[in-house]
């Protein structure tokens, strides 16, 4: 199975640009990137997914590697409602997606 | 407003009995999942349902079972056969599992087992 490699835990200032790091050197050909985010005691929110271009949205931007082996998720102007943990996440399908530990994003007023 | 339920938000039992978790959704999704997560960790899929009247395992099915005798819902029954009960359980639900688009997830149910 597929799986990813993220820091344990990121810092930023409020109003300033995140970018979170994502390794995946074994992902194969069909498996799709896909970035969600939690909140303590909640559930996951969807972020952002994506295959091979780099995508965008209005919550994030993915910027993909050219030979896919890592990615990047960006939060173009970080708020304090957007500290939670990161889950970077492969699957070709919802029933395979292997959840990591992913990263904790603290963010500084 | 469109979303997945779950019910109870906290559940205390005792070593032995079996619990049942509640999972009603309204986005009239045809997959629906369940999740366990304990602290630090990310989240191990149980079962998993793509249509109503058929579910599969996960990675981590023994001591659990499930049921979906209609789209909307999809009870998670912990049995006394999991050794290690204590967690908190997510539902989710999506438009289709070979689809890789958007998880939609409910607010939790944490089990503590006394």
């Amino acid at each position: 199975d597929a799986k990813t490699t993220q820091p344990n835990s990121m810092e930023s200032n409020e109003e300033e640009p995140v970018h979170l790091p994502c390794n995946h050197s074994t992902i194969s050909g069909t498996d799709y990137i896909h970035w969600y985010r939690q909140l303590p005691s909640q559930g996951p929110e969807y972020v952002i997914h994506g295959l091979t271009s780099n995508v965008n949205n209005r919550m994030a931007s993915l910027a993909i590697a050219e030979d896919r082996k890592s990615s990047t998720l960006i939060l173009h102007r970080a708020t304090l409602r957007d500290a939670a943990v990161y889950y970077c996440i492969l699957g070709d399908s919802n029933y395979q997606l292997i959840w990591g530990a992913g990263t904790k994003l603290i963010i500084k007023p | 407003d469109g979303g997945i339920t779950q019910s109870p938000k906290y559940l205390f039992r005792k070593e032995g009995q079996n619990v049942t978790l509640s999972c009603e959704q309204n986005l009239n999704h045809d997959a629906m999942y369940w999740y366990r997560q304990d602290p630090g960790q990310g989240l191990r899929l149980i079962y998993y349902s793509q249509i109503v009247n058929d579910f599969q395992k996960g990675d981590i099915a023994e001591g659990y079972s499930v049921s979906r005798e209609k789209k909307e819902s999809f009870p998670l029954t912990v049995t006394s056969a999991q050794k290690n009960p204590t967690a908190f359980y997510l539902c989710a639900s999506s438009m289709w599992t070979e689809n890789t688009g958007e998880l939609f997830f409910g607010e939790g149910s944490r089990l503590t087992v006394l």
